[in-house]
């Protein structure tokens, strides 16, 4: 399987701190993404990462990748609230996306 | 913006009936997919459709499950004789081309079977 592995289950956080959590996948890959679940919603795309790049950021997002460690970082900076919710990543492969177990994050107020 | 609909965005059903779950994938995406997430789980693939038919299925997808794209507009999943472990969100979406790319996804339906 080819399915992210998401680390922690659960992070509890400050509104302000940063948020972290990893990705870990078994085979190879032609990009990377994270993905951003509010309870009960829909998933909702948040960052791209080719197999090519190593670093991606968008607004308080930063995605690192490692091929050769088949792993990956999502970086949320000075959270809020409203970041509350569940991150997942997602190998794509042959157009097909294999989505991890998910990172549950809280940002207390 | 443009974006994906699914529907009912709830469905009860007893167990052994059929249920036809529907979406509307964005108009010029090529590529169409079900994912289904039970409870608390992860979102786990069901089967990709492109070029009007299925491109991949996952051990899920099995002879209870079949896609259609009735109409140009429509991509249909049908759940011939549900279970009891069918109970889940389903999940439609679909991508641009050429593929490869972000995955827009709908807000699910909520399939209950009793």
């Amino acid at each position: 399987s080819q399915q992210g592995e998401e680390d922690p289950q659960a992070l509890s956080i400050q509104e302000g701190e940063n948020a972290t959590m990893n990705c870990s996948y078994k085979t190879s890959i032609n990009n990377l993404q994270w993905y951003r679940q509010n309870s009960g919603r829909g998933l909702v795309h948040l960052i791209l990462i080719r197999s090519n790049e190593r670093e991606k950021h968008s607004g308080r997002l930063r995605v690192t990748l490692d091929t050769s460690k088949k792993s990956s970082s999502l970086l949320i900076t000075a959270s809020r609230a409203a970041d509350t919710a569940s991150y997942f990543c997602a190998t794509c492969n042959d157009y097909k996306l294999s989505f991890g177990a998910g990172t549950t994050v809280t940002v207390r107020a | 913006e443009p974006e994906v609909t699914q529907t009912p965005s709830h469905q009860v059903t007893q167990m052994g009936q059929e249920v036809i779950l529907r979406c509307v994938p964005i108009s010029n995406h090529l590529y169409f997919y079900w994912y289904r997430q039970i409870l608390g789980q992860k979102v786990e693939f069901l089967v990709s459709f492109y070029n009007n038919e299925i491109s991949e299925k996952s051990e899920i997808f099995d002879d209870q499950f079949s896609v259609e794209r009735p109409d140009g507009s429509n991509f249909t999943l049908k759940i011939r004789s549900t279970k009891l472990e069918d109970s889940a969100m389903y999940f439609c979406a679909s991508t641009p081309p050429p593929g490869g790319t972000e995955a827009f996804f709908g807000q699910g339906t909520r399939l209950t079977v009793v």
